[in-house]
């Protein structure tokens, strides 16, 4: 049971682009939503968070949406840079503090 | 720097074996997670400890097991180790907020 589902497994956009990653999940007892970016051979790197009580937040570059109602959260890059090319990981968490991620979205940056 | 440390950074051993993963979380965050990645796959939840006490338990076989000791470390226990229990095994530790992540043990078993 995939409750939090990442879709697209890569994205591909040019510098200077708007990256849009997505994310929905199923489970509606989550109240904490995360997005982390992956390096290979590295440990996840927390990005930007959203509580359930907010529908956006926003973190210089990275803004992270979340729509409850459709239980689907997105994180939006502007601009898009080289060196952000990376897997993202959408993670969702609950009062119980455990954090169900997502599948990972490969996220390519053509100069 | 995340401020989790975890040792050693890289595992080869056989099967039938059983090797101890140690991690070191963040001063002052009493969460710990382990989670599991294979080649290709995404992270998969193992195991939560709080202050000591398992919190939350996820797809974490018979032959695994953790521990949370009165200091926060934690350690992993792989026994019996079969070839596709090779791959990355990350600790996180967490507080009020986020979790962060150590840089990950890569088992490697042959």
């Amino acid at each position: 049971d995939q409750q939090v589902k990442q879709n697209s497994p890569s994205l591909s956009v040019q510098e200077g682009r708007i990256s849009i990653l997505n994310c929905d999940y199923t489970n509606s007892m989550f109240d904490y939503f995360l997005w982390y970016k992956k390096y290979p051979a590295e440990g996840p790197t927390f990005l930007i968070s959203i509580s359930s009580i907010k529908d956006k937040n926003e973190d210089g570059r990275f803004t992270v949406f979340l729509n409850k109602s459709a239980k689907h959260l997105s994180l939006h890059i502007v601009p898009s840079q080289p060196g952000d090319s990376a897997v993202y990981f959408c993670a969702a968490g609950g009062s119980n503090y455990k954090l169900t991620f997502g599948k990972g979205t490969l996220l390519t940056v053509n100069p | 720097d995340s401020g989790v440390t975890q040792t050693p950074k890289h595992l080869i051993t056989a099967t039938g074996q059983r090797v101890t993963l140690r991690c070191s979380p963040r001063s002052g965050d009493l969460s710990v997670y382990w989670y599991q990645q294979s080649l290709d796959q995404g992270l998969q939840f193992l195991i939560q400890y709080y202050n000591g006490e398992e919190r939350a338990k996820g797809n974490i076989l018979e032959r695994f097991s953790a521990q949370q000791f009165p200091d926060l470390h934690s350690e992993l226990n792989l026994s019996s180790l079969e070839l596709g229990d090779s791959a990355l095994y990350f600790c996180a530790s967490r507080g009020d907020g986020p979790a962060f992540f150590g840089q990950g043990t890569r088992l490697t078993v042959v």
